[in-house]
């Protein structure tokens, strides 16, 4: 399996543009998870989806961050407008009922000027 | 609430000697305890997991972790560090049952090897 892919790797982008991070978890993995890291504040559980649910998604910022999952392979997190103060690194992890722990992308490096 | 503590910021160890990260956590039930590490520009990579049983467990890389229940502890050691275990280490903790549940982590340590 070839892990848990997200893309873009790296995004740069103005303020005020709509932004989407997207990745594709592990096939048959049934939790997916998406978490951003800063400098700041660690890492941070934005939200996460069970069978393509979403089941918490209170660490969500605000209303300009979304996130979607639309079938068991693919889930994006959208920011509409983006800020700069919304610069990190966005992980997004998989993994099948707990089991094993998590498995992470590596990370898309966002970047708002 | 669950949290997870982790008191070292920066650990500086020279090449060859024995590491002890520390974790304490503070969860209502059993947890799930879990050991990651980040290599720079990386996502982060499993290590170790304790669930139930034998309270040190054995991970990759040469990496053991003791499970303290008395003292809420999970650290992590290593008997001898390798300049490529530089990098930032992180505990985490989640719920036993209802697998798949969010888990919290800690805000990590930077490890850095002196050759």
């Amino acid at each position: 399996d070839a892990g848990v892919i997200q893309s873009p790797r790296h995004e740069v982008t103005e303020m005020g543009q709509e932004v989407t991070l997207r990745c594709k978890p592990i096939s048959g993995h049934d939790y997916l998870f998406w978490y951003r890291q800063t400098m700041m504040r660690g890492l941070e559980l934005l939200i996460y989806f069970n069978n393509n649910v979403p089941i918490d998604d209170s660490g969500m910022p605000e209303d300009r961050f979304s996130a979607k999952m639309p079938n068991a392979s693919f889930s994006t997190l959208k920011i509409q407008p983006s800020e700069p103060r919304d610069s990190a690194v966005y992980f997004c992890a998989s993994t099948y009922r707990g089991a094993g722990g998590y498995t992470f992308g590596s990370g898309t490096r966002l970047t708002v000027v | 609430a669950q949290s997870v503590t982790q008191p070292d910021i920066h650990i500086t160890v020279s090449e060859g000697a024995s590491l002890e990260l520390r974790c304490n956590y503070s969860y209502g039930a059993t947890p799930y305890l879990f050991w990651y590490v980040q290599s720079p520009g990386q996502g982060l990579q499993l290590l170790l997991k304790y669930f139930s049983g034998d309270t040190l467990v054995q991970g990759i890389k040469g990496f053991e972790a003791e499970f303290k229940r008395s003292q809420s502890s999970f650290n992590l050691r290593k008997p001898s560090v390798h300049w490529s275990d530089a990098a930032e280490y992180f505990c985490a903790v989640g719920p036993a049952t209802g697998g798949g549940n969010k888990l919290t982590f800690g805000t990590g340590t930077q490890l850095k090897v002196e050759l």
